[in-house]
């Protein structure tokens, strides 16, 4: 159980462009997910909490417009980088937690993001 | 400022052995503590977790916890070349669920 799905895994873009990452829980609800970005040889950092049904909350010196954060539903969230640039190329991660009350959180495989 | 900490290693110990992985923490108040296993490229992987002071065993992982001491650490015993991968602790301090990771300490085990 308590499996996370990410989609891409892997995508190169053109500087300007927007792109979409999908995160889906896919044998439990989650209300609650959380976006990671990890640079190479770095530790994990938490971007934003995702809430199902209202606005996410960002962590300071992450900028909102620039990567929003949908949570239509209980097993869905998704992170849009917008105009994307070559400093944002990374490994985003998100991971979910089934709400057991033991504050597990299960990561999704992650997406690596480059951009050109 | 709420911080984990942990040894960025690498920590090389040969099949068989057991390994030992620190972390300390500096919020008085945490309850929930983690070990990640993170293979390089990859998403981190939940092995432990422990809530309560004292060990926790689940087969050759034991993880163990001294909230006096601010200090959470993991023991792996018969150590196999496949252990090799960064481990990272994580600490929630409230019950809004935010994990808070340390660098991570990376394993080699060699054969």
């Amino acid at each position: 159980g308590a499996v996370v799905s990410q989609h891409p895994s892997r995508v190169i873009c053109k500087s300007g462009t927007s792109v979409k990452i999908e995160c889906r829980s896919l044998d439990f609800q989650a209300t609650t997910m959380f976006w990671y970005r990890q640079f190479p040889k770095k530790s994990l950092m938490l971007m934003a909490t995702s809430n199902e049904g209202s606005k996410a909350t960002y962590e300071q010196g992450v900028e909102k417009d620039k990567f929003l954060i949908n949570h239509a539903s209980l097993t869905l969230s998704t992170l849009t980088v917008t105009s994307a640039h070559p400093e944002d190329s990374s490994f985003y991660i998100c991971s979910a937690d089934p709400g057991q009350g033991t504050y597990e959180q299960y990561f999704g495989p992650g997406t690596r993001l480059t951009v050109t | 400022q709420k911080e984990v900490e942990q040894n960025s290693g690498p920590l090389s110990v040969p099949e068989g052995a057991i390994a030992s992985l620190n972390c300390t923490y500096s919020d008085r108040v945490s309850q929930s503590f983690f070990w990640y296993r993170q293979y390089s490229g990859k998403s981190p992987e939940l092995i432990m977790s422990i809530y309560s002071n004292g060990d926790k065993e689940d087969g050759r992982f034991t993880a163990q916890l001294n909230k006096a001491s601010q200090y959470v650490s993991l023991l792996i015993r018969d150590s196999q070349p496949s252990d090799s991968a960064t481990y990272l602790c994580a600490v929630i301090y409230n019950q809004g669920g935010k994990l808070i990771f340390g660098q991570g300490t990376e394993l080699s085990v060699k054969p």
